[in-house]
């Protein structure tokens, strides 16, 4: 069975700070690796994806790493702002017949304080 | 174009009670998918519906069901609601035909059920 940790649960940072978000996953076989961004009460909005054959993927601030053989993943985030505050949550879609089925896991909460 | 759409945003309902949700996929989106969040939790699968057909099932008890229309617009019903019910329900769509690995799963905003 799948299971994905983040680390760490919750983190405050000051604004201008570069700071890395990690995902850690059981099982390598999957097709790839999301993650999202989700504001209090919202939906999910896809921040990068990486499929199992990439090792990272890269949007303006953002950059994603992905080593499926340890089964971890980071998630970068570059002169924090405070508008970054949000939960952010990794997901895997593992392989075989695993239509739509994304694994997450329960996020880190990220506050970036003026 | 426009994005995932949910009915209702908000619902309360009490024990006992059956509940309905609609999910309006992205134009062209055959796949959607379906996920409870709570704090507890967090989020889990609850099915995934492609062309009208069940291809995926989370571990939950019968009381959860769905369907997918010929226009793909789903619909998720929960019978005999529970206490432990009350959830953010999000529907995800994605076009479902694209290699696996490559494709995103695009979010609605959610219905929150309250049951009382």
């Amino acid at each position: 069975k799948q299971e994905v940790t983040q680390i760490p649960a919750a983190l405050s940072v000051p604004e201008g700070e570069n700071l890395v978000l990690n995902c850690s996953f059981t099982d390598s076989a999957i097709y790839n690796l999301q993650w999202f961004r989700q504001d209090p009460g919202k939906g999910l909005t896809s921040l990068l994806l990486i499929q199992s054959s990439q090792r990272e993927q890269t949007s303006g601030r953002l950059n994603a790493s992905l080593d499926k053989s340890s089964g971890r993943s980071t998630l970068y985030i570059a002169a924090s702002q405070p508008g970054d505050s949000a939960t952010y949550l990794c997901a895997v879609l593992a392989g075989g017949t695993s239509y739509g089925k994304l694994t997450f896991g329960q996020g880190t909460i990220l506050t970036v304080h003026p | 174009k426009a994005g995932v759409t949910q009915t209702p945003r908000y619902l309360i309902k009490t024990r006992g009670q059956q509940v309905t949700l609609s999910c309006s996929p992205i134009s062209g989106h055959r796949s959607v998918s379906w996920y409870q969040q709570t704090p507890g939790q967090g989020l889990q699968f609850l099915f995934e519906y492609f062309s009208e057909t069940q291809r995926n099932k989370g571990n939950f008890p019968g009381r959860f069901s769905g369907r997918q229309f010929s226009n793909s617009r789903s619909e998720m019903n929960v019978s005999t609601l529970e206490l432990g019910d009350s959830a953010l329900y999000l529907c995800a769509s994605s076009s479902g035909t694209l290699a696996a690995g490559s494709e995103t799963q695009y979010f609605g905003p959610g219905t929150r059920l309250l049951v009382l």
